[in-house]
């Protein structure tokens, strides 16, 4: 089992809908989460970090369980700027802190 | 505020030729960040500098992979010999290490990344 699950899609949504996806963690003892957004071949970027209260920044929402080990992303009347991939990432403590990093979930929105 | 820079954008070699790449990281970054990133998956972290001391380097493939950072800035990446499999993209980043010293927590930035080919 990976580290770090995520589906690879593509998610094909049409403008305006809501979109959802998960990102499943294997390792009980990670301690941050972070959703960070990859446009086509371009280098990633910090979409958001995820607290365990869960949070949000304008049409997007993430979560965290940490009893199911997941995280997930919400994003509310997609735009067809939010078509990327959209990359999860874990951090874990070991002998020092670990970043490990999801293969990507490939969104692509419609007109 | 300038960004993390890296030079070439794109490289072709040949197998069993050797390459270099070079990063500068965002000023005041302590820490920097090398990834290989295979098209399809996720980056994979190859090594982790803290100022110029390796933090982690357990996933660099030593035989052929080496890496320094030697006054703390900017950075190499060599690779000698290549391998057909090592094609990929190579990303920089950098951060700047928490109070706690838990670089994780921090915000990585990246550099736009060369694109190696081993023909």
């Amino acid at each position: 089992r990976k580290e770090v699950e995520q589906d690879p899609g593509p998610f094909n949504v049409p403008e305006g809908a809501t979109v959802a996806f998960n990102c499943t963690y294997s390792n009980s003892a990670s301690q941050s989460f972070f959703w960070y957004r990859q446009d086509c071949r371009k280098e990633p970027k910090l979409l958001m970090s995820v607290y365990s209260s869960g949070n949000e920044d304008g049409r997007f929402t993430a979560q965290l369980n940490r009893a199911s080990q997941y995280i997930s992303l919400l994003i509310r009347d997609s735009k067809l700027s939010d078509s990327a991939t959209y990359l999860c990432v874990v951090s874990v403590y070991g002998s020092n802190y670990q970043l490990i990093w999801g293969a990507g979930t490939k969104l692509i929105i419609k007109p | 505020e300038a960004g993390v820079a890296q030079s070439p954008r794109y490289k072709i070699i040949e197998k069993r030729q050797s390459v270099a790449f070079w990063c500068n990281p965002i000023s005041g970054h302590a820490t920097l960040y090398w990834y290989q990133q295979i098209l399809g998956q996720g980056p994979k972290l190859l090594i982790q500098f803290q100022n110029n001391g390796v933090v982690d380097d357990s996933q660099l493939p030593k035989d052929r992979f080496s890496a320094e950072r030697l006054k703390g800035v900017d950075s190499t990446l060599k690779i000698q010999p290549a391998k057909l499999e090592d094609s990929a993209v190579y990303l920089c980043a950098s951060s700047f290490p928490t109070r706690d010293s838990s670089p994780s927590y921090n915000e990585q930035f990246f550099g736009p990344g060369t694109r190696l080919t081993v023909l």
